[in-house]
């Protein structure tokens, strides 16, 4: 998966809880993005990041949090997990958008919270 | 924003061709893409293509695009089981992120 891990792979966790989902590439690439996957939606873009430090909302940012302090890490925050949140969570990285932006996936987090 | 519209669900035979259609909504969007989802994994770059061509083939796979009607299409010949995935649209709207449609499963029966 273009050298992107995601951690955990599952997860379950209990309404009101915080929960981070951590994003690592080692493609050096300056883009990347948290997505989440639900039956009827496909995929939507809950927050993006274009370089350290540097983040911005997606179509579906409320509830999340996002950080990036180092150029390899994406860490994606449910500052108080609800059952809405119960979704698959996919990483992915780009190396331009101003061009042609081609996304390269990680493998996705299952999340479920009761 | 508007969505990305995809057929939801299609089923051939190993052999046949199978053609999976997309409405998108920009006009002035640039790029195209076809995405494939394997069960259990992330997306996967199938193919893409600029906006000022009509059609672009890689191997099995065509992509046909129809700018007036905002139509694109993704046609596997000789499909196999091996296809059987689910296989996302996406626009790039400008200078913006990804729009994604919601997905084709596509089944191959032997």
């Amino acid at each position: 998966d273009a050298g992107i891990t995601q951690s955990p792979r599952h997860k379950v966790t209990e309404t009101g809880t915080p929960v981070t989902l951590r994003c690592h590439q080692t493609e050096n690439h300056r883009y990347m993005y948290w997505y989440r996957q639900d039956p009827g939606h496909g995929l939507r873009l809950i927050h993006y990041s274009y370089g350290v430090k540097d983040t911005d909302k997606g179509e579906v940012s409320d509830g999340y949090s996002v950080s990036r302090s180092k150029t390899e890490d994406f860490l994606l925050t449910l500052e108080s997990a609800t059952s809405s949140q119960t979704s698959v969570y996919f990483c992915a990285i780009s190396s331009a958008v101003a061009t042609n932006e081609k996304l390269f996936f990680g493998s996705g987090t299952q999340l479920s919270v009761l | 924003g508007e969505d990305v519209e995809q057929s939801l669900f299609l089923s051939v035979r190993e052999g046949d061709s199978s053609v999976i259609n997309c409405t998108y909504t920009d006009s002035s969007s640039t790029y195209l893409y076809w995405y494939k989802q394997e069960p259990g994994a992330g997306l996967q770059l199938l193919t893409y293509i600029f906006s000022n061509m009509d059609m672009k083939q890689d191997q099995r796979l065509t992509v046909l695009l129809n700018k007036k009607d905002k139509h694109l299409s993704l046609r596997i010949a000789d499909t196999q089981t091996g296809d059987s995935a689910i296989y996302f649209c996406a626009e790039r709207r400008g200078y913006s992120t990804l729009t994604f449609g919601k997905g084709t499963m596509l089944l191959v029966s032997p």
